[in-house]
């Protein structure tokens, strides 16, 4: 299973463009990058996912450079309800095991 | 449509006692995944059930069992309880036999241990 490395933590400030890297070196043909946002006290809801180049939906968009040993989660214009902890998964089709890492805590300051 | 819901919202338990989480799938769900959740940490997946059957197992102990029902809803039971089953424990359903399918969690169970 491949591992995950994210930066524990970023501030942003309300309307910039927030760009969340996570490093996952030893992907494998059939792993398919997601990403999910936990507030406190609830369950991590699920953004996006993607197998290569770029995903985007109505709120984020996902890039993954040819390698794949790296994805981007990018939130535009961010705003205050935006502050979570945000989790990158790297899925291996057939092992249905999910393993999260440690998040990256966002913060978004006024 | 009812999203994923769990019960207990809270419980508190002594150590070596047992304890039977429940989870009702989304509608139209039919896998079932239980994680743990300490406190400052990320989601470790415990285990998954699919068509009644433990599909897949995280790294823990046999402490931790599970049961899918005909209805798909779950339940994780967990024996002997320790300090360290101290979190929240999640479900989360997704619909179908992809394992990337996108999973939708429950608000979670605090479990306490004293």
């Amino acid at each position: 299973l491949a591992k995950t490395t994210q930066p524990i933590s970023m501030d942003s400030y309300e309307g910039q463009e927030v760009n969340i890297t996570c490093s996952h070196n030893n992907i494998a043909t059939n792993d398919y990058i997601t990403w999910y946002q936990q507030f406190p006290s609830q369950g991590p809801r699920f953004i996006i996912q993607g197998y290569k180049t770029k995903v985007t939906n109505e709120v984020a968009s996902l890039f993954i450079p040819a390698d794949r040993k790296s994805s981007t989660l990018s939130l535009p214009r961010v705003s205050l309800s935006d502050t979570a902890v945000y989790y990158c998964l790297v899925v291996t089709s057939g092992t249905y095991k999910y393993i999260f890492g440690t998040g990256t805590r966002l913060k978004v300051l006024a | 449509d009812a999203g994923v819901t769990q019960s207990p919202t809270h419980l508190i338990k002594t150590r070596g006692q047992q304890v039977t989480l429940r989870c009702s799938p989304k509608s139209g769900h039919d896998t079932v995944s239980w994680y743990q959740q300490a406190l400052g940490q990320g989601p470790q997946f415990i285990f998954q059930y699919y068509e009644e059957e433990e599909r897949q197992r995280g790294n823990f102990p046999d402490r931790f069992s599970g049961h899918q029902f005909p209805n798909y809803s779950s339940e994780l039971n967990v024996n002997a309880l320790l300090l360290g089953d101290s979190a929240l424990y999640l479900c989360a359903s997704s619909f179908g036999d992809r394992d990337y399918n996108e999973q939708f969690f429950g608000p979670g169970t605090r479990l306490t241990v004293l």
